[in-house]
């Protein structure tokens, strides 16, 4: 079946260290999204993509960095200047909008980070 | 820029009462709105979308919303509840960026 693939489902990160949060689909999708969900803030925007080699800042995107060598990839890694990581992590597709109809997103499972 | 309001932090039912979740929007132009639900540790899955045409919009199992606009609303809504249905629901409304800015998330609880 088709669907987008987030691995680690849990992570942790230790003081100073980066980690990278991987996000894999197999939708043909074009655009791609990170989402960081936090208890009652619903939420909000990090990066996204809508083409390989190109991607832009969401909302939140200090201490983050992604990349898009591939259709199908798009990994977010979390720096050491993201003070407050510990989140819920949530990857997105979407394909290309048809006439009269916007395509809704898909979304992964997610991966939660924490700190050690 | 676009914003989501979701007035309800939790919303209670009982099984087989009717429900409404509540969801006000503010963007420029058009709006194209959709309701997701979430599940514990899971990720968003698409329940329905309104983009233009008919203001009651049906969705996957058995919801639908109202698209209200000179009320700036699109409350989710369900004739007869089940145990199934709770979870967090979250209303979103697509940017200029095709991103979705979403609201805060109601919590439904269906109780038997």
């Amino acid at each position: 079946d088709g669907g987008i693939t987030q691995s680690p489902k849990y992570l942790f990160r230790k003081e100073g260290q980066n980690v990278t949060l991987s996000c894999e689909q197999n939708l043909n999708h074009d655009a791609m999204y990170w989402y960081r969900q936090d208890p009652g803030q619903g939420l909000r925007l990090i990066y996204y993509s809508q083409i390989v080699n190109d991607f832009q800042k969401g909302d939140i995107a200090e201490g983050y960095s992604v990349s898009r060598e591939k259709k199908e990839s798009f990994p977010l890694t979390v720096t050491s200047a993201q003070k407050n990581p510990t989140a819920f992590y949530l990857c997105a597709s979407s394909g290309p909008d048809r006439t009269n109809s916007n395509q809704p997103q898909h979304f992964g499972d997610g991966t939660r980070l924490s700190i050690l | 820029a676009q914003s989501v309001a979701q007035p309800e932090d939790q919303v209670n039912v009982a099984e087989g009462n009717p429900l409404t979740v509540k969801c006000t929007y503010s963007v420029s132009g058009n709006p194209y709105l959709f309701w997701y639900v979430q599940y514990p540790n899971r990720g968003l899955q698409f329940l329905l979308k309104y983009i233009t045409g008919d203001n009651l919009v049906k969705g996957s199992y058995g919801f639908e919303a109202e698209f209200n606009k000179s009320q700036t609303s699109f409350h989710l809504k369900k004739p007869s509840a089940l145990v199934s249905d709770s979870a967090l629901y979250f209303c979103a409304v697509r940017g200029v960026r095709r991103a979705l800015t979403f609201g805060s998330g109601t919590r439904l609880q269906v109780q038997p």
